[in-house]
């Protein structure tokens, strides 16, 4: 079955650079989530997205924006990054937004030096 | 035994025992939890839910129990393998009456399930 695909996988930024975080959510899925988690750290919620357009806003800095196009893949897109921003960033889809079941990709590990 | 501070804390288990890992939640209007496993390098991966209006759940080889008053949450694993091995999170969800709502899910701290084979 196919699942939620995020790309790159691994990511190496320099501060003060930008990134770009790509997120293929399960065919049909209508809803996409971003999460960021630090080491040994729990996901925090950063944003979620709803037929393409912002769902439900967490702890997103002013720094990042994302979006979700007419093929529902989405976009985070990290500007001025800082060492604190080093964190595998999970996609998750569902369903449809109220579905409470998300399925996770496999992650974008951001490594900023 | 089990460890805190800048670690996760540890689960250790033997091959074959039950584990039971433990979440306390701190939200009263969440209405679902969920049980994730994450394994090292991959993304959280659902394993079973209970809602609110329940205080047990089963699935194969996983049990989950609520206990409302106390804000509580455990996932029990019977006959633990080696490929129990994992970080395990709980989330909660509220369903906020904005008129937007409310979906996204927030994540407890996660335990670290060792198996020793």
């Amino acid at each position: 079955a196919a699942g939620v695909i995020q790309s790159p996988r691994h990511l190496i930024k320099e501060k003060r650079e930008t990134a770009t975080l790509k997120c293929y959510p399960i065919p049909r899925h209508d809803t996409v989530y971003w999460y960021q988690q630090g080491p040994g750290q729990d996901p925090q919620f950063l944003i979620s997205f709803y037929e393409k357009m912002q769902s439900d806003k967490g702890s997103i800095p002013d720094r990042f924006s994302a979006q979700q196009f007419s093929d529902y893949h989405s976009e985070l897109n990290m500007s001025s990054l800082e060492l604190g921003d080093s964190a595998l960033y999970f996609c998750a889809s569902s369903l449809f937004r109220g579905d409470e079941k998300l399925f996770f990709g496999s992650g974008t590990q951001l490594s900023v030096l | 035994g089990e460890s805190v501070g800048l670690h996760l804390p540890t689960l250790s288990v033997q091959e074959g025992d039950n584990s039971i890992i433990n979440c306390a939640y701190s939200n009263s209007a969440s209405d679902y939890f969920i049980w994730y496993k994450q394994e090292s390098g991959k993304g959280p991966q659902f394993i079973i839910d209970i809602r609110s209006n329940m205080d047990k759940r089963q699935g194969q080889r996983v049990t989950v129990l609520l206990n409302k008053t106390v804000k509580h949450l455990s996932l029990q694993i019977a006959a633990t393998q080696p490929g129990d091995s994992a970080v395990y999170f709980c989330a909660e969800r509220e369903e906020a009456y904005s008129g937007a709502g409310s979906y996204q899910l927030t994540f407890g701290k996660g335990t670290k399930l060792s198996v020793i084979p």
